[in-house]
């Protein structure tokens, strides 16, 4: 049982380029959400799909998108990646309202 | 929308001593979830409050959520080095499932 398992661990991009962030969890919860830390600063949601083949806007979701795949996996993109996307990306699960997370992917725009 | 202050941001103390911190809300809360973030991971859930008064513990961890329902205070005692990271508060917004997170307490042990 992995639970929230999350790739890449690091990535560096140069401005401009795309990636995708993938996120899976193996705990069968209906909600995931996409998350981003910034240095001093708490989380803050990007996107969240409360069910399989809904998202939704979080609070700071200019220049991402996302994909519910499935139940287990949900998506981040940047399609045109910018440096103040440089940030911890954390991806997180939950039944209700305790959420788990996962271990995060450091990625740094130059 | 909801907000959450956590305070005090950053807290440097001696192994051994005890940590108060605690998080307010400018709006009412139905439970209250305490996490910790160890440096490079992700938060872990430590505690959850769901009822205004409610004391919890979790080892050496105490956590009680606020008469009002507008605040909650974490305890630790007797610090040990892996005591070491960032707490959060959380709490879920009117939609249920997501949460509104303070900005955390770092916290350094020295030994």
């Amino acid at each position: 049982n992995a639970g929230v398992t999350q790739t890449p661990k690091f990535q560096v991009l140069k401005t401009g380029q795309s990636m995708t962030l993938q996120c899976a969890q193996d705990m069968n919860h209906n909600s995931m959400y996409w998350y981003r830390q910034d240095p001093g600063m708490g989380l803050r949601l990007i996107y969240y799909s409360a069910s399989e083949g809904t998202t939704d806007k979080g609070e700071v979701p200019n220049g991402y998108n996302v994909s519910r795949l499935n139940k287990r996996e949900f998506s981040l993109r940047l399609e045109s990646a910018a440096p103040s996307q440089t940030s911890v990306y954390f991806c997180a699960s939950s039944e209700a309202f305790q959420q788990y997370f996962g271990p995060g992917t450091r990625l740094t725009v130059l | 929308g909801q907000q959450l202050n956590q305070s005090p941001q950053s807290m440097f103390i001696q192994e051994g001593e005890d940590v108060s911190m605690n998080c307010t809300s400018s709006s009412i809360f139905n439970t209250w979830l305490w996490y910790k973030q160890d440096p490079g991971e992700g938060p872990v859930l430590l505690i959850a409050l769901y009822k205004a008064g409610e004391l919890t513990s979790n080892g050496r961890l105490t956590a009680q959520f606020g008469i009002t329902r507008k605040d909650s205070f974490l305890n630790i005692s007797a610090s040990i080095p892996s005591d070491v990271g960032i707490y959060f508060c959380a709490g879920p917004g009117p939609s249920g499932s997501r949460l509104t997170f303070g900005e955390g307490t770092q916290l350094t042990v020295n030994p």
